[in-house]
């Protein structure tokens, strides 16, 4: 069983929908928790980082930790054709050691049709 | 912009030869990644550093070695390059002063072994 699962779509939305990425882990250490943004041939980008349970917003995106269930979401708003990409999620346990050993998922492939 | 600079971003190289991809940063931080990209396997980290002449092994390091003689460069070699050790390559530096486990990519460089 790899450490963090991610369905990889492929994903196709109309522009404006809501679109819901997810993940789920088995490692209960994990600590930190991001998601990354990548377009074709590029390297991915961070977008959201938040650390332990809760949420977190940032403009059209809303990162959701669930500890207690293992899931961590990224929600996109008003989801735009520029939005089109691979979105990889990752995380890690605390810590110096947790710092440089981060796990990732294979990534959600997301299409956003105007 | 992360301030890094991967060269080459292209190669074709034959089996059995010795292959040395390079990440430079100008910010001058202290850990530095090598990650390898692979459809279904999504990122696994090759080696990382946490300092000049400090290396540490990642998951999938077996054919790989690195070099970090200055702050700014750090170096990935593939000793005798077999088509398994086709993939894309990112560098990725950590930034220690924001804290928690976030990783900044670069571009990346494309390597197929014929």
């Amino acid at each position: 069983q790899k450490e963090v699962e991610q369905d990889p779509g492929p994903l196709s939305v109309p522009e404006g929908a809501i679109v819901s990425l997810n993940c789920t882990y088995s490692n209960s250490a994990f600590q930190y928790f991001m998601w990354y943004r990548q377009y074709s041939r590029k390297g991915p980008e961070l977008l959201m980082y938040t650390y332990s349970s809760g949420n977190k917003e940032d403009g059209r995106f809303t990162a959701q930790v669930d500890k207690s269930s293992k899931y961590i979401s990224l929600f996109i708003r008003d989801s735009q054709p520029s939005d089109s990409a691979t979105y990889l999620c990752a995380m890690s346990p605390g810590g110096i050691t947790g710092a440089n050993n981060l796990f990732f998922g294979t990534g959600t492939r997301l299409t956003v049709i105007p | 912009d992360a301030g890094i600079t991967q060269s080459p971003r292209h190669k074709v190289t034959e089996t059995g030869t010795p292959v040395t991809l390079r990440c430079h940063q100008t910010e001058n931080h202290r850990y530095m990644y090598w990650y390898r990209q692979d459809p279904g396997h999504g990122l696994r980290l090759i080696h990382y550093s946490y300092g000049v002449k400090d290396t540490d092994k990642g998951e999938v390091s077996d054919g790989y070695s690195v070099s970090r003689s200055k702050t700014e460069d750090f170096l990935l070699t593939l000793e005798s390059a077999t088509s398994s050790q086709t993939s894309v390559y990112f560098c990725a530096i950590r930034p220690e002063s924001l804290g928690g486990n976030t990783i900044y990519f670069g571009e990346g460089s494309w390597l197929t072994v014929v």
